[in-house]
């Protein structure tokens, strides 16, 4: 397998543009998460799913985010509209059975300018 | 008060230096404690992982939990150049419920 895949690794976007982050999960992992890691604040939960459904996105900091997973391969990240303090690494993760090795992918470093 | 703090370094040694890594947490319920490795500009991996109190070693790398002051360590025995790298611990109260992390705590071993 080969492991958790993130498009794109590197993002540049001006402010206000709509950026989409990519995920595939492992394949049979039936858990993935979306974290965020800034100097400021380290890594933060931003949302999970479950079998493709939704199930604490609590992180998500406000409405301009938002995250979709249509089957159980392929997740989507959305800002809409991007700020400059979005700017961050946005990490995938997913494990199976909720065990609690996951297992990431190699982030998208998003620079929104 | 942050669920997980952890000391952020940086911390640097000679090669051969035994390290000591270290996190407390707040919550009480917590039973699953894990240590991840990142090196630079790579994702997080599963160092160690053990449920509950006690210790758990795996070759150089020896894990323990002490429940009763919520304190949750890692030690690095003859650390090496490639043991370079951030550590970042993490928690969680049940199987099944995202991970909690401490921001890490950035390694540098000299050789």
């Amino acid at each position: 397998d080969a492991g958790v895949i993130q498009s794109p690794r590197h993002e540049v976007t001006e402010m206000g543009q709509e950026v989409t982050l990519r995920c595939k999960p492992i394949s049979g992992h039936d858990y993935l998460f979306w974290y965020r890691q800034t100097m400021m604040r380290g890594l933060e939960l931003l949302i999970y799913f479950n079998n493709n459904v939704p199930i604490d996105d609590s992180g998500m900091p406000e409405d301009r985010f938002s995250a979709k997973m249509p089957n159980a391969s392929f997740s989507t990240l959305k800002i809409q509209p991007s700020e400059p303090r979005d700017s961050a690494v946005y990490f995938c993760a997913s494990t199976l059975g909720g065990g609690v090795g996951y297992t990431f992918g190699s982030g998208t470093r998003l620079t929104v300018v | 008060q942050k669920e997980v703090e952890q000391d952020p370094g940086p911390l640097s040694v000679p090669e051969g230096a035994i390290v000591s890594l270290n996190c407390t947490y707040s919550n009480s319920a917590f039973q699953y404690f894990m240590w991840y490795r990142q090196y630079s500009r790579k994702g997080p991996e599963l160092l160690m992982y053990t449920y509950s109190s006690g210790n758990k070693e795996d070759g150089r790398f020896t894990a323990q939990v002490d429940k009763s002051s919520k304190y949750i360590s890692l030690f690095i025995r003859d650390s090496q150049p490639s043991d370079s790298a951030t550590y970042l611990c993490a928690t969680s109260n049940q199987a099944g419920t995202a991970l909690i992390f401490g921001k890490g705590t950035t390694l540098s071993v000299s050789s």
